[in-house]
């Protein structure tokens, strides 16, 4: 089955500056690739997405890079500002008929210091 | 409004005392699915449904049952619960590509 990493673990960051959480996949059937952001006592949400034919896609201050050679992906979250601390967590799935299972990282705990 | 509920939000129980927590979406979804979150370990697929009356396993079923009876409904079943079941439970229903989390269980087994 699918085996997803993500690193690391705990960031912390300088309010302004830039956040940077990678993962890994196993499985190349992997085609659907996203991030969800869980503050302190919610439920997780989802913050962007990508799929296996697209290699970057951005939504404002944030973007996802994907490297499907590598099996890597990346969330870059950049200007980094205090409502950004929680946790991230990356997620893969194959997508196709009568299959969805998704599995999660381990997840990162961001902090943004003042 | 559109949404995931969860019941109940909070249960203590012993070892081996069956329960329920059920799960209900009013957003017309086909796709459902239960999470666990422990420390350290992210979160976990424990089943997932693609529409009624089809289920399939996630990466932590055992021990746990659900059911798909109505497209609104998923609930999860633990027919006898242990200690290693402590955690926090998600639901979720997907509409297009984003997946809705209910606001969570927090299931306590004694």
């Amino acid at each position: 089955g699918e085996n997803v990493e993500q690193h690391p673990s705990t960031l912390s960051v300088q309010e302004g500056d830039s956040a940077v959480i990678k993962c890994t996949y196993s499985d190349s059937a992997s085609n659907y690739f996203p991030w969800y952001k869980q503050e302190l006592g919610k439920r997780p949400q989802l913050i962007i997405d990508i799929r296996s034919n697209v290699g970057e896609k951005k939504d404002q201050r944030i973007a996802v890079t994907l490297n499907k050679t590598a099996k890597h992906f990346s969330l870059h979250i950049t200007e980094t500002q205090p409502e950004d601390s929680a946790v991230y967590f990356c997620a893969a799935s194959f997508r196709g008929f009568g299959n969805e299972k998704l599995t999660f990282g381990t997840g990162t705990r961001l902090t943004i210091i003042p | 409004e559109a949404q995931v509920t969860q019941n109940p939000r909070y249960l203590i129980t012993v070892t081996g005392k069956k329960l329920t927590v059920t799960c209900s979406q009013n957003m017309n979804h086909e796709y459902m699915s239960w999470y666990r979150q422990d420390p350290g370990l992210g979160l976990r697929q424990i089943y997932y449904s693609m529409n009624v009356e089809v289920t399939d396993k996630g990466d932590v079923p055992e021990g746990y049952k659900v059911s798909r009876k109505e497209k609104r409904n998923f609930p999860l079943i633990l027919e006898s619960p242990s200690p290693n079941q402590t955690s926090l439970y998600f639901c979720a229903s997907k509409g297009g590509d984003t997946q809705y989390f209910g606001p969570g269980t927090r299931l306590t087994v004694l």
